[in-house]
């Protein structure tokens, strides 16, 4: 089955405490990307990442590291949580560009709540 | 800029009957597709229907059609026949082919519509 896999799905953390959110999907997709959730903004990008090794920082990059070290993984890295980041973030994989004709497929979402 | 507006929060609908969520968007790119995804109230973002820009027809999936205007830069989701089922909250979507002062391949999202279906 097609699928995008975060972990975990729910995490509470304190502030300062790095942490790091798993992806990874198995259709071959080159383009990943992290999005976060806030009530009231929608979704927005965070970071994304055209193939392995090439990774760029989308519309709200701060606090976020992420890394692309094999085509199926996107890991993202909070170095130092604050409870600003306290959101519900979504991974997402879709094939490469050009062409705007790809669906993005999302994880299931994990919610993270710092303290 | 690109932008997605869609100006309903919540929306209630009864059962059976068709709905209309709307949803404009701004965008100088000539290409362009436009997305609707479904989020119900366990959190996962489901992927409903897609319109390209020079599509010609309006995209139908099952019970999901879109109706595009492109001259007026409306891209609204019709939902027939209500299912209890169809209660989330609903989100359109942009991707650009070159996406002008943020991240190529940006998906761009718009608030959301809460749908509720009544009984």
């Amino acid at each position: 089955e097609a699928q995008v896999t975060q972990n975990p799905r729910y995490l509470i953390t304190v502030t300062g405490k790095k942490l790091t959110v798993t992806c990874s999907q198995n259709m071959n997709h080159e383009y990943m990307s992290w999005y976060r959730q806030d009530p009231g903004l929608g979704l927005r990008q965070i970071y994304y990442s055209m193939n392995v090794e090439v990774t760029d920082k989308g519309d709200v990059p701060e606090g976020y590291k992420v890394s692309r070290k094999e085509k199926r993984n996107f890991p993202l890295i909070l170095e130092s949580p604050s409870p600003n980041q306290t959101s519900l973030y979504f991974c997402a994989s879709s094939l490469s560009l050009p062409g705007v004709t790809t669906e993005a497929f999302f994880g299931q979402g994990t919610r993270l709540t710092v303290v | 800029a690109q932008k997605i507006t869609q100006t309903q929060p919540g929306m209630f609908v009864q059962e059976k009957e068709a709905v209309t969520l709307d949803c404009t968007y701004d965008t100088s790119d000539p290409s362009y597709g436009l997305f609707w995804y479904k989020q119900p109230s366990s959190g996962e973002m489901i992927f409903l229907i897609y319109q390209g820009s020079y599509d010609q027809q309006n995209a139908t999936e099952g019970r999901y059609s879109l109706n595009f205007q492109k001259a007026r830069k409306s891209a609204n989701l019709v939902i027939s026949a209500s299912q209890l089922g169809d209660s989330a909250m609903y989100f359109c979507a942009m991707r650009a082919v070159m996406n002008y002062g943020g991240s190529q391949g940006n998906l761009i999202f718009g608030k959301g519509t809460k749908l509720s279906v009544k009984p």
